[in-house]
């Protein structure tokens, strides 16, 4: 079955740029979505398609997808964008998330 | 607004059945997948299967197939994940959610606790 690989965690300082990876097999073949989930909440896209916003999410949100890794940037880390971040494609039609990664801002 | 609203938390005992309504308003429900997607306490993101609202075919994960089984009622802008054979480790929040782009899952449900106990 198809997997997706995440960092478990990672750290950036305030008003710095953040990226979080995702790899998967020729995942730049397949359209990746990312999500920001906090605690007690339900996941919120913020990237889809590989690099669109849906309305409402900040330019600061960014995305990019080729080879086997997308890629989720994060410009000018704001306090309120720690969260848990989680990609997400389709294989075969079947739903595939990555482990999530915990961002913490410092 | 568009929404989706799901039933209430579950307790239920090893061996048994749940089953957990998602309700839509706010678009045309026909016209999206829904997907239902669950996570343990602590835990990453599970896909479980989904939904065509529009002629009612379903898709499941490998991993939930024979033990799982989703259907809508169209009239009542609604969608149904049945669990079946419920083990200790089903214990997790249930979200249903829209799959209202191309790729992308954009609305999602407030969650729904199942708790499997003895």
């Amino acid at each position: 079955s198809y997997e997706l690989t995440q960092p478990s965690s990672m750290s950036v300082s305030l008003g710095q740029t953040a990226s979080i990876t995702c790899s998967g097999d020729k995942l730049g073949d397949k359209f990746a979505s990312w999500y920001q989930q906090k605690p007690g909440q339900s996941p919120v896209l913020v990237i889809y398609q590989d690099n669109k916003r849906p309305s409402g999410i900040p330019e600061r949100f960014s995305g990019s997808n080729s080879g086997n890794t997308a890629t989720l940037t994060i410009s000018g880390t704001q306090s309120m964008d720690e969260a848990d971040y989680y990609c997400q494609t389709w294989a075969s039609n079947t739903g595939v998330f990555g482990g999530g990664t915990k961002l913490t801002v410092l | 607004q568009v929404q989706l609203v799901q039933s209430g938390a579950e307790v239920k005992k090893p061996g048994a059945s749940v089953k957990v309504s998602c309700k839509a308003s706010g678009y045309t429900f026909t016209s999206h997948d829904i997907n239902w997607v669950r996570q343990a306490i602590g835990q990453g993101l599970e896909w479980l299967g989904r939904v065509n609202p529009n002629g009612g075919d379903v898709g499941y994960a490998e991993k939930f197939q024979g033990r799982v089984t989703m259907t809508r009622h169209t009239s009542k802008s609604t969608v149904y994940m049945e669990l079946s054979r419920l083990r200790n480790d089903d214990t997790a929040v249930y979200f249903c959610a829209r799959r209202g782009t191309p790729s992308g899952m954009d609305v999602w449900g407030q969650g729904t606790t199942v708790i499997v106990s003895s």
